[in-house]
């Protein structure tokens, strides 16, 4: 089946620093990768939308300069963290919607970021 | 207002026994329907996608219903196992977009 890798699985910075997650699709192309925000016992909060080659679309109250995503290339969608602070702790996972039939969307295996 | 209801929010069942979960939406124009297992510290991975005209699917142990008349959908796991145990969720896409509604999930424990 498809494959959505992502990178680091988990990472632990200090505050102030920031983090970037990648995002790959390593079996077919995805036009759309989605960027999603879980907390313990609590389920997925979709964070943003992104386009291969245009501006992500954020959903309200995520701050687009606090998480910035770029999506170059039909296989690659990164995320970063900038200036992380301790409530930016949290589980963060991408998803990826394959091009072609039903549009299938295929999950990564998440990226947990601590930050101290 | 479109929206994902899952119940029960939790459930807890003994190994080898029945249990279904439910999903009602209102999410509309309706494309379709997923169902993803979630475990503990992993990404979520697909079970089933129903589309409109389909009324049931199956995945080995996993069966889900889709009743598109009355928003329903439901997620039957047959004999139960103690790998069960994660946390299911219902996506609904919007039709025609790339608008993904998402359910609250809920939380299996299957115990020995």
């Amino acid at each position: 089946g498809a494959v959505v890798s992502q990178h680091p699985s988990w990472v632990i910075c200090k505050s102030g620093t920031s983090v970037k997650i990648e995002c790959r699709s390593l079996d077919f192309q995805a036009t759309t990768m989605f960027w999603y925000r879980q907390f313990p016992k609590q389920s997925l909060m979709l964070m943003a939308t992104s386009n291969e080659g245009s501006k992500a679309t954020y959903e309200q109250g995520v701050e687009k300069d606090k998480f910035l995503i770029n999506h170059a290339s039909l296989t690659l969608s990164t995320l970063t963290v900038t200036s992380a602070h301790p409530e930016d702790s949290s589980f963060y996972i991408c998803s990826a919607r394959w091009a072609g039939g039903t549009g299938e969307l295929f999950f990564g295996e998440g990226s947990r970021l601590t930050v101290l | 207002k479109n929206q994902v209801e899952q119940s029960p929010q939790s459930l807890i069942i003994l190994e080898g026994k029945n249990c279904t979960l439910q999903c009602n939406y209102t999410v509309s124009p309706f494309s379709n329907l997923r169902w993803y297992k979630q475990d503990t510290g992993r990404g979520p991975v697909s079970l089933t996608i129903m589309t409109f005209s389909e009324n049931t699917k199956s995945n080995g142990r996993y069966t889900a219903t889709l009743d598109a008349d009355t928003k329903q959908s439901s997620l039957h796991i047959t004999a139960s196992q103690l790998s069960d145990s994660a946390s299911y969720i219902c996506v609904v896409t919007l039709f025609g977009a790339n608008n993904l509604f998402f359910g609250t999930g809920t939380r299996l424990t299957v115990i020995p």
